[in-house]
This record gives C-alpha cells, structure tokens and sequence, in this order.
C-alpha cells in the first residue's frame, strides 16, 4: 500500500522556465492538498483539490500558479516563469475525506530550486 | 495571523531529559493533530486528538487535548538523539488543514 508518492524529489529551474511537481495521492484518496515550506519554517496552505475540482485556491499566488487533480493521473501543481522566491520544498498530501478529523498523510516532498 | 501557535520556538535538551511542547489557539479545534519532520522529509502523522481532556500516549510519547479542545501538548519522556525533529500540529479549518509554525527539537547525545 504505497502512501503518497511525489516526484521530481529535486527539481532545479532557470529563472522564467515552467516547474510541473506531481503527487499521487494514497490509493483510494480523492482529496489533495499542497503545501509550500521554506527553511526553517512550517507548512503554508496553497490549495485543496478533489477530483476535478478545486475547492480552495486562497493560499495560492494569483499569478503563474495553478493546479490540477483529473479525474485519471496525478494531481499537478504548475509554476509559470519561475523567479528566485519559488525557491522552497513544496509538500502534498492525501485524505480519504475532507472532513475533520480526517487524517491527512504527507509526501516527501519536492524540492525546487531556482537558479 | 497565526491560529495555531506552537512554543517554544526551539528546543534543545540533554539525551534522558524530559520535555514538553505546546500547541495554543484562541479556536476551538474538533481535532489537532501532531506531525514530526526530520529534515529533507515530508511531515510524518504521529497523533490525532479529538475528544476534549484525552490523552493518547505513543511509547515515550504523550499528547494531550485540552478540555476545551483549544490547546494541546505533547510530553517526551527520557528524550533520545532519534527524538530530534520539527515537530508540527495541525488542525482543519475552513475545509482546509492549517499548521503552527512548529516547534524544532534537538536532542543532544
């Protein structure tokens, strides 16, 4: 039973270029969040996604950033023309349910640099 | 805003010492939970509090939830060098789950 699996783990960018990080969720898990971290710092909400929808988008930048979760393949977290801030470790995770109470399972995160 | 407050900040405690960290809102929560972190790792689920008062206990681990479902507290006890970590709690608010700044444990051997 594998637990949430992203990918690239590493993921290096020149200024301006497209970052795509993927996550699949834990199998039979239809709700996904992302998360962004920077050193030395917690976790900060970006955006909550079910299946084909988006259900909260508030801490996600209006520009250059999107995600997605279709109905087939893994959710997708896109940034446009990267710049040197995007630098951080960008975490998702897995619920069954979006209810409270609901545990949520991490990934082990990608880690995108912008040079 | 910080809904979840966690203290302290940074921890830095002597191998078989005891130790306690916290986790404080002004919300009532209908459950908290608590992650550890090692670093280049992702958040690892530790515990899920849910009723006000219970106490979970995990080996050398006790988490706590405050009767009033604001606060919780997590105690090790005879800390060791595989204890040291970021240790986060959590809870859902607005359909989404929100995290305090953590708390950083270093264990020194």
């Amino acid at each position: 039973n594998a637990g949430v699996m992203q990918n690239p783990r590493h993921l290096v960018r020149r200024r301006g270029q497209e970052a795509r990080l993927r996550c699949s969720p834990m199998k039979g898990h239809s709700h996904v969040y992302w998360y962004r971290q920077l050193p030395e710092e917690g976790l900060k909400f970006m955006v909550y996604l079910q299946k084909e929808n988006i259900i909260d988008e508030s801490g996600m930048p209006k520009e250059r950033f999107s995600a997605e979760f279709p109905k087939e393949g893994p959710s997708i977290l896109r940034i446009q023309q990267v710049v040197r801030g995007d630098s951080a470790a960008y975490f998702c995770a897995s619920s069954l349910q979006g209810q409270p109470n609901t545990e949520a399972f991490f990934g082990q995160g990608t880690r995108l640099t912008v040079v | 805003t910080q809904l979840l407050k966690q203290s302290p900040q940074f921890l830095s405690i002597q191998e078989g010492e005891n130790l306690t960290v916290y986790c404080n809102s002004s919300s009532v929560f209908s459950s908290l939970q608590w992650y550890r972190q090692e670093p280049g790792e992702g958040p690892v689920l530790l515990v899920t509090v849910v009723t006000g008062g219970e106490v979970k206990k995990l080996k050398r681990l006790t988490f706590q939830f405050g009767d009033a479902r604001k606060d919780s507290s997590l105690h090790i006890t005879a800390a060791q060098p595989g204890d040291t970590g970021l240790y986060l709690c959590a809870g859902y608010r607005d359909d989404k789950i929100i995290f305090g700044k953590g708390t950083r444990l270093h264990i020194l051997p």
